[in-house]
């Protein structure tokens, strides 16, 4: 089975500092793996993923992730925090192929940043 | 904006009850996802819908059930509800599995809260 482990429950960092989000995962096959942000009382929104190919990714907002095959990890990074990173922010995991391309979802790391 | 848009934004009822969760998916997406978010349990998968069949299903009680319609929009039925229904109901989208359907798209949820 599937899953996600997102070791911090939550993070404070200052602003203008660095920022790395850790997410394992568990796949018995090759993952897509993605990163989401849901800022308070807002949806999910899609940072960054991973299907294939260069193991760093660049997503929105500065973010990027770096995929580990040997730590089965995709943690998430930026170099500079702003005060409006301030969210929660999911890893998940999905098949790379399948029709039912449901994912499995970490328990969220919650940022909180810091003037 | 991800173009998948849910109504209510938010819903209070009783126990008992029954409501209806409406969303419509980004133009062009054939499969609609209904996930749960609550504090105890974090995001749950509750069922996807493709092309309007069924396709997978994951945490959903016998209480609720879905459907998609042939204009592609879907509505999450929720009935007897209980005070442990009270959630964040979301709402997302993936295009056909050709043109990249692993990613989905969350709409901003329906706050559901039962009194």
């Amino acid at each position: 089975a599937q899953s996600v482990t997102q070791p911090d429950i939550h993070i404070t960092v200052s602003e203008g500092a660095s920022l790395e989000l850790r997410c394992n995962y568990s796949y018995g096959a090759t993952p897509y793996l993605f990163w989401y942000v849901q800022s308070p009382g807002q949806g999910l929104q899609l940072l960054l993923k991973y299907f294939s190919g260069d193991t760093l990714v660049q997503g929105i907002k500065g973010f990027e992730a770096e995929f580990k095959r040997s730590q089965s990890s995709f943690n998430l990074r930026k170099p500079s925090v702003h005060w409006s990173d301030a969210a929660e922010y999911f890893c998940a995991v999905g098949p790379h192929t399948g029709t039912a391309s449901k994912l499995t979802f970490g328990t969220g790391t919650r940022l909180q940043v810091t003037l | 904006d991800s173009g998948v848009t849910q109504t209510p934004k938010h819903l209070i009822t009783a126990t008992g009850q029954r409501v209806t969760l409406r969303c419509s998916p980004r133009s062009g997406d054939l499969s609609v996802y209904w996930y749960q978010q609550s504090l105890d349990q974090g995001l749950q998968f509750l069922i996807q819908y493709y092309n309007g069949e069924e396709r997978a299903k994951g945490n959903i009680l016998e209480r609720f059930s879905a459907q998609q319609f042939p204009d592609l929009h879907s509505e999450l039925n929720l009935s007897s509800l209980e005070l442990g229904d009270s959630a964040l109901y979301f709402c997302a989208s993936s295009p056909s599995m050709a043109a990249g359907g692993n990613t989905i798209y969350f709409g901003e949820g329906s706050w559901l809260t039962v009194v």
